[in-house]
């Protein structure tokens, strides 16, 4: 059974773009959560998806969104990007929800400069 | 707020020692811990988990950790570790539809 596969596993961008990171959840799995890991605050949890809709939010500013399609895969979204958004972003899966054991990706690491 | 402390930021220890990773919560309400360990370069991987039940939790790789109500702890512990438990180790609970993260402790095993 494949694993959660993030795409692409590393990025460079410059401060004021957008940019878009994906995801796929392992098959049969339909809640996708995203988060961000940095050195200083650590790891945060940023939004779950549930079968297309977004059912939980962390503390994070508009600039980061995200989306579910019907397959389960999911992208996040953000833009204006600021030099603080570099981090590495670890999408999980899980059969119904975050209370349960959460199987990760291997992350995308986005560097802005 | 749910939140959970892990007291030590690196853990040295030699191989095939004991090792005891230690993490507090709090919460007022029932509790979702989790451990999980990430390796360099890795994502998260779990290790185990309590929900309620029996507060001794056995998980892989021969890790096992204790849901104490009264001390609010749950603390990792191995009895022998490897050159291969060296990792970044994350006490993790679950709260109004989010996870909550610990710090992390950097376990270093040495030979």
């Amino acid at each position: 059974k494949a694993g959660v596969t993030q795409t692409p596993r590393y990025l460079i961008k410059t401060r004021g773009q957008q940019v878009t990171l994906s995801c796929s959840p392992i098959s049969g799995h339909r809640s996708v959560s995203w988060y961000q890991q940095t050195p200083g605050q650590g790891l945060q949890f940023l939004f779950e998806y549930f079968s297309e809709t977004q059912r939980n939010k962390g503390n994070f500013p508009g600039r980061f969104s995200g989306r579910q399609f019907s397959n389960s895969r999911s992208e996040m979204n953000v833009s204006t990007l600021e030099l603080g958004d570099s981090a590495l972003y670890l999408c999980a899966s899980s059969l119904e929800g975050v209370n349960q054991p959460q199987h990760f990706g291997d992350g995308t690491r986005l560097s802005i400069l | 707020a749910q939140s959970v402390t892990q007291l030590d930021s690196q853990v040295p220890v030699f191989e095939e020692a004991p090792v005891e990773l230690r993490c507090n919560y709090s919460s007022s309400v029932s509790v979702y811990l989790f451990w999980y360990v990430q390796y360099p370069n890795q994502g998260l991987q779990l290790l185990l988990k309590y929900l309620s039940g029996s507060t001794l939790v056995k998980g892989i790789n021969g890790f096992e950790a204790e849901f104490n109500k009264s001390q609010t702890s749950f603390h990792l512990r191995k009895p022998s570790v490897h050159i291969s438990d060296t990792a970044e180790y994350f006490c993790v609970t679950y709260q109004g539809g989010k996870l909550i993260f610990g710090q992390g402790t950097e376990l270093s095993v040495k030979p």
